[in-house]
């Protein structure tokens, strides 16, 4: 089935400096890939999303890259600001025979962005 | 007001006992996901669901059950199998099993005591 592995685990940053997260996937056939932002305490909210026919896609300070070739894909986050801290989750939505329709999630980045 | 809701907050077990986690959604979905989560592992995935009346294991779905009887409902029970079923649980929705987001519950905090 399909596995997702995120790196890193922890991230600290000053604030105004970019952080990157990085996520592989495994199934080829997965075409959908969302980013997830939890607060302490709160569920967690779509922050960005990209589908397999695009390679980048940007949001105001974020953004996200997908190489399919190599199965890998990342958050960009510029001029970071204290409320960017949270917990990222990214995720690989499958398409494969067995894995059609299945959300699976990588294991979470811890963002601290100090002050 | 439209959304996902889970029921309760908090929830308390014995050991032995099967608890049912409740899940509600008015969005209209046909996709529903259980998912467990852990310091440091991440949301897991217990069971999904991608219409009525149909649902898939997860990752991790040894010691829970679901059923799918309605469109908006999703109920998962922890069972007396489940060796360490203390912890978050969250239910999310998407419009279906295709590339459309997944919105989230506030979560279920279940603790065996």
């Amino acid at each position: 089935g399909e596995n997702v592995e995120q790196h890193p685990s922890t991230l600290s940053v000053q604030e105004g400096d970019s952080a990157v997260i990085k996520c592989t996937y495994s199934d080829s056939a997965s075409n959908y890939f969302p980013w997830y932002k939890q607060e302490l305490g709160k569920r967690p909210q779509l922050i960005i999303d990209i589908r397999s026919n695009v390679g980048e896609k940007k949001d105001q300070r974020i953004a996200v890259t997908l190489n399919k070739t190599a199965k890998h894909f990342s958050l960009h986050i510029t001029e970071t600001q204290p409320e960017d801290s949270a917990v990222y989750f990214c995720a690989a939505k499958g398409r494969g025979s067995s894995n059609t329709g299945k959300l699976i999630f990588g294991q979470g980045t811890t963002l601290q962005v100090k002050p | 007001d439209g959304g996902i809701t889970q029921s309760p907050k908090y929830l308390f077990r014995k050991e032995g006992q099967n608890v049912t986690l409740s899940c509600e959604q008015n969005l209209n979905h046909d996709a529903m996901y259980w998912y467990r989560q852990d310091p440091g592992q991440g949301l897991r995935l217990i069971y999904y669901s991608q219409i009525v009346n149909d649902f898939q294991k997860g990752d991790i779905a040894e010691g829970y059950s679901v059923s799918r009887e309605k469109k908006e409902s999703f109920p998962l029970t922890v069972t007396s199998a489940q060796k360490n079923p203390t912890a978050f649980y969250l239910c999310a929705s998407s419009l279906n099993g295709g590339d459309t987001e997944a919105f989230f519950g506030q979560g279920t905090r279940l603790t065996v005591v």
